[in-house]
């Protein structure tokens, strides 16, 4: 079965610019959670949907956000964007809800911010 | 605050030799500890996942342990070869939610 598809794979933007990036789950997965990564920081949550309702928010600022369509399927969207918010952003899907749960990752969107 | 440390940022060993690997935590009382791979430019894959009441987990070359009074896990890859290479990475979570909360990582390089 296909895997968890991040759409794009690669960004460039400029400071201050907003972005969106997408995430579809495995089919059947109702559970969906986004992280950040940077060599620094490492693989820091971002927050966590479970049919379209907001289960888990990280420690990010409120220009962090997302959502999660009926299909399952789940957008984030940094608006003004900072230097600092160049990572790899990675979403997981999961079968179940709970933390009992293998998280099936995406490849990730590398977002660079200019 | 809750804090994940990995051993080591790099960790090099001999092809056969057995690699271990290690996660420690402070101000956390996980209930699940789960190890994951990472390879360069990929997402991570799921590997093991270790219940608080559970000491030890084993598939094929792979064994974790998990012992909560130490607050430490340790993640063993037997018969290592080449293709073990790649960024190990654990993560814990609770009974309150699905947020899993990852270490920083160890790379694993196995030399033939």
């Amino acid at each position: 079965k296909a895997g968890v598809t991040q759409t794009p794979r690669y960004l460039i933007k400029t400071r201050g610019q907003q972005v969106t990036l997408s995430c579809s789950p495995i089919s059947g997965h109702r559970s969906v959670s986004w992280y950040q990564q940077t060599p620094g920081q490492g693989l820091q949550f971002l927050f966590e949907y479970f049919s379209e309702t907001q289960r888990n928010k990280g420690n990010f600022p409120g220009r962090f956000s997302g959502r999660q369509f009926s299909n399952s399927r789940s957008e984030m969207n940094v608006s003004t964007l900072e230097l600092g918010d160049s990572a790899l952003y990675l979403c997981a899907s999961s079968l179940r809800d709970g933390p009992n749960t293998e998280a099936f990752f995406g490849q990730g969107t590398r977002l660079t911010v200019v | 605050s809750q804090k994940i440390e990995q051993n080591s940022e790099a960790l090099n060993i001999q092809e056969g030799k057995t690699a271990t690997l290690t996660c420690n935590y402070t101000n956390y009382s996980p209930a699940y500890l789960q190890w994951y791979r990472q390879d360069p430019g990929r997402g991570p894959v799921f590997l093991l996942l270790i219940r608080e009441n559970e000491k030890e987990k084993r598939k094929e070359r792979l064994k974790v342990t998990f012992d909560t009074t130490l607050k430490q896990s340790l993640f063993h890859i037997t018969a290592s070869q080449p293709a073990d290479s790649a960024t190990y990475l654990c993560a814990l979570s609770n009974q309150a939610g699905t947020a899993l909360i990852f270490g920083k990582g160890t790379t694993l390089s196995v030399s033939s």
